[in-house]
């Protein structure tokens, strides 16, 4: 079974509109990762969340992570073609491993 | 400043030979991780380590080998490749627990 789960696994937005992607996580979380892959590329990195509540933005993307500690949310504001790739969370459990264990991912096609 | 570097890029092996895949970070960090990435299945991670000379199995390490002799190389071995190891493989590294992965740019391995 699979302990983080990302929905949608697949989305096709117009440019201009807003999306969100989810991750949930079967146990509370030390860490949650967001990364963007455009296709056989490596991993950039988006953000990190750690508190319970926790907020951040960059740009035009936006990550919270819920107070339980258990959901991850990345909301997309005015998508762009540039946006396009796909998204990764990682959680870190163990809190002192820094071992990474990723959902599937969720594929974003932005249409212009 | 390299990051973290991945050799090679492509291979193709044929059934039951062995094969090293090459990681190096030049950032001096203590985490690096190896990871495969098959479709539909996100990123799963094979082995990590803590430290020089300390590594432990992730999700996924059977038929899978690796050292940690130096901070800076994590070396992967494949003892006797399968087709089932056809994937693509992500190394990646990081300061601490704290702190975000770094990735590299990934090796394309085929199994024929």
């Amino acid at each position: 079974s699979q302990e983080l789960e990302q929905s949608p696994q697949s989305l096709i937005v117009q440019e201009g509109k807003n999306l969100t992607i989810n991750c949930t996580s079967s146990k509370t979380l030390y860490g949650l990762y967001w990364y963007k892959q455009k296709y056989g590329e490596g991993l950039i990195f988006l953000m990190m969340l750690q508190k319970g509540g926790e907020e951040k933005s960059h740009e035009k993307i936006t990550a919270k992570l819920d107070e339980k500690k258990q959901q991850s949310s990345l909301h997309i504001t005015a998508s762009q073609p540039s946006h396009a790739g796909i998204y990764l969370c990682g959680a870190d459990w163990s809190g002192n491993t820094g071992k990474l264990i990723f959902g599937q991912g969720t594929t974003l096609q932005v249409k212009p | 400043n390299a990051g973290v570097t991945q050799t090679p890029k492509f291979q193709v092996l044929k059934t039951g030979q062995s094969m090293t895949l090459q990681c190096a970070q030049d950032m001096n960090h203590e985490y690096m991780s190896w990871y495969r990435q098959d479709p539909g299945m996100g990123l799963r991670l094979i082995h990590y380590s803590v430290g020089a000379g300390i590594t432990d199995q992730g999700e996924v390490p059977n038929g899978y080998n690796v050292s940690r002799s130096t901070t800076e190389d994590f070396p992967l071995r494949l003892l006797s490749a399968a087709p089932s190891q056809t994937s693509v493989y992500f190394c990646a590294s990081s300061y601490n627990r704290h702190t975000e992965a770094f990735f590299g740019q990934g090796t394309r391995l085929t199994v024929v």
